[in-house]
């Protein structure tokens, strides 16, 4: 079974630009999280999907950021302008379970560097 | 609100030797905890969880972690570390009052086994 996968692993760009990084959940999986990791402190929740509905998008930083998951499938995170702040690791994630108490399914994630 | 401390950022240990990583949380309601392995260039990989019942759980690879309600604590531990062990360790909590999914994650402790 094919697990959380992430595209890019690695996006260079230049601050101002924009960026779209794509996640495919666990076939089946209705649930589909983004974290981030930014500057190596901790990682943090950004938002979280049930199928296609935004059930918490309370980690959002701000309206440059846009997640979208169409169909309910893979989701897509747009940054638009990226700032040098936006570096980091982005996380990807999915689970079965609505009432987690099973775990998460993490992608390798994917580095945004902005210069 | 739900948090999570992990003091130390860094941990070296000789192999054979027992490997104990630190972790204390805090939440309004009853926590889940969770921990969750990075070896480089990889992805997050869920090592073990206490939900309920026995305060010892036991995961992958010889971990396991002992649920302290009254420290507020869930140390990882192995009693014989080796050198694979060599990875990025975090430790993650969910208030069991809260919905949804969300996780919040401590800012990691990296592991150095050396042989």
């Amino acid at each position: 079974e094919a697990g959380v996968t992430q595209f890019p692993s690695h996006s260079v760009i230049e601050k101002g630009q924009t960026v779209t990084l794509r996640c495919d959940p666990i076939s089946g999986h209705d649930n589909l999280y983004w974290y981030r990791r930014v500057m190596g402190k901790e990682i943090k929740f950004l938002l979280h999907f049930v199928k296609e509905s935004k059930q918490d998008e309370s980690g959002m930083p701000n309206n440059r950021f846009l997640a979208e998951r169409t169909g309910g499938t893979y989701s897509t995170l747009k940054v638009q302008p990226a700032e040098l702040e936006d570096s980091g690791v982005y996380f990807c994630a999915s689970s079965q379970d609505w009432q987690v108490t099973g775990e998460l399914f993490f992608g390798e994630g994917s580095r945004l560097t902005v210069l | 609100a739900q948090s999570v401390a992990q003091p130390e950022d860094q941990v070296n240990v000789a192999e054979g030797n027992p490997l104990t990583v630190k972790c204390t949380y805090s939440v309004s309601g009853n926590p889940y905890l969770f921990w969750y392995v990075q070896y480089p260039n990889r992805g997050l990989q869920f090592l073990l969880k206490y939900i309920t019942g026995d305060n010892l759980v036991k995961g992958s690879y010889g971990f396991e972690a002992e649920f302290n309600k009254s420290q507020t604590s869930f140390h990882l531990k192995k009693p014989s570390a080796l050198v694979s062990d060599s990875a990025l360790y975090f430790c993650a909590v969910r208030d069991n009052r809260a919905a949804g999914n969300k996780l919040t994650f401590g800012g990691g402790t990296r592991v150095l086994v050396k042989p």
